[in-house]
C-alpha cells in the first residue's frame, strides 16, 4: 500500500515569508507526527496528532510555527515569517495510534526547506 | 530529560567486518527502543526495536539487545555488506503518559567498502 507522502519534496523561500507543507499519512493512520532534521543531526520531535487535535505540540520551537489535521487525515505544517535558521528537512510520520508507545512511525521522505 | 546518545561517525568497514554501534539512552522508566535507518536518497524506515527489558530485536541480520542494567541498546551484525552502506539511528519512545513523540540520536554513518 502507499506509505506517508510529503509535498512538496522542496521548498526554497525568502526570509520572511509564509510556507505550508502537506503530509498525507498512510490510510488509517490516527496517530500523525512532524519532526525536523537539520544537517549532521537526528530528527527532533514538533507537533503529535492522534485524530484531529494536537495532542503533544511541546516541540514548535515559537509561535510561527503551527500545524492543523482538520479531518483527522492530512495535516499541514505552516510556518510564518520564515527564517535562515528555520531551513531543514521537515518529516511527517504516521501510526496506527493503537499502542502509541511502541507502534512503528512510518516516515515520509520529507520536504527540505531552504531559506534565503 | 530522555535523551540518546550513539556513538560518534563515521564508521568505515570492509565487507564482511563485523559491526557495533553503541547506543546508550536516559530515561525515568523504562521506555521502547528502536532502531531507524536512512539509505541515500531514502527516507527513515525502521530497522528494528525492543519494547522490554531483555527484549531482542533483528531484521536483516542485525541485532539489538534492551539492556536496562547498562542502559544501552547497541547494535550489531555479524558481517556487513555494502548495501549496509546509511546512517542508522537509535531512538527511544518515552515511557510516560502522552508523550509519544521519538527521541534520537544523532545518527551514525556507516560506510562499507567492497
Amino acid at each position: 500500500g502507499a506509505g506517508v507522502s510529503q509535498t512538496p519534496s522542496n521548498k526554497v523561500t525568502e526570509k520572511g515569508k509564509y510556507v505550508e507543507l502537506r503530509c498525507d499519512p498512510i490510510s488509517g493512520h490516527t496517530a500523525l507526527y512532524w519532526y525536523r532534521q537539520s544537517l549532521g543531526q537526528g530528527p527532533e520531535f514538533l507537533i503529535y496528532f492522534q485524530g484531529t487535535g494536537a495532542a503533544d505540540d511541546s516541540g514548535l520551537p515559537n509561535d510561527r510555527f503551527f500545524a492543523v489535521r482538520p479531518e483527522g487525515s492530512v495535516s499541514t505544517l505552516k510556518i510564518q515569517r520564515t527564517e535562515r535558521g528555520d531551513s531543514a528537512v521537515y518529516l511527517c510520520a504516521s501510526s496506527q495510534g493503537t499502542h502509541r508507545r511502541t507502534d512503528t512511525q512510518y516516515f515520509g521522505p520529507g520536504t527540505r526547506l531552504t531559506v534565503l | 530529560g530522555n535523551s540518546v546518545t550513539q556513538m560518534e561517525g563515521p564508521v568505515t568497514l570492509s565487507e564482511e567486518a563485523f559491526l557495533t554501534i553503541n547506543c546508550t539512552y536516559t530515561a525515568t522508566g523504562y521506555p521502547s527502543l528502536f532502531w531507524y535507518v536512512q539509505y541515500p536518497g531514502e527516507g527513515l524506515q525502521l530497522l528494528l526495536k525492543a519494547t522490554k527489558a531483555d527484549d531482542k530485536g533483528s531484521n536483516k541480520g542485525f541485532e539489538a539487545t534492551y539492556r536496562k542494567e547498562t542502559t544501552s541498546f547497541h547494535l550489531e551484525k555479524g558481517s556487513v555488506q555494502v548495501s549496509d552502506s546509511a546512517v542508522y539511528f537509535c531512538a527511544l519512545s518515552p515511557p510516560q503518559g502522552g508523550s509519544e513523540k521519538l527521541v534520537f540520536g544523532k545518527g551514525t554513518k556507516l560506510t562499507v567498502n567492497p
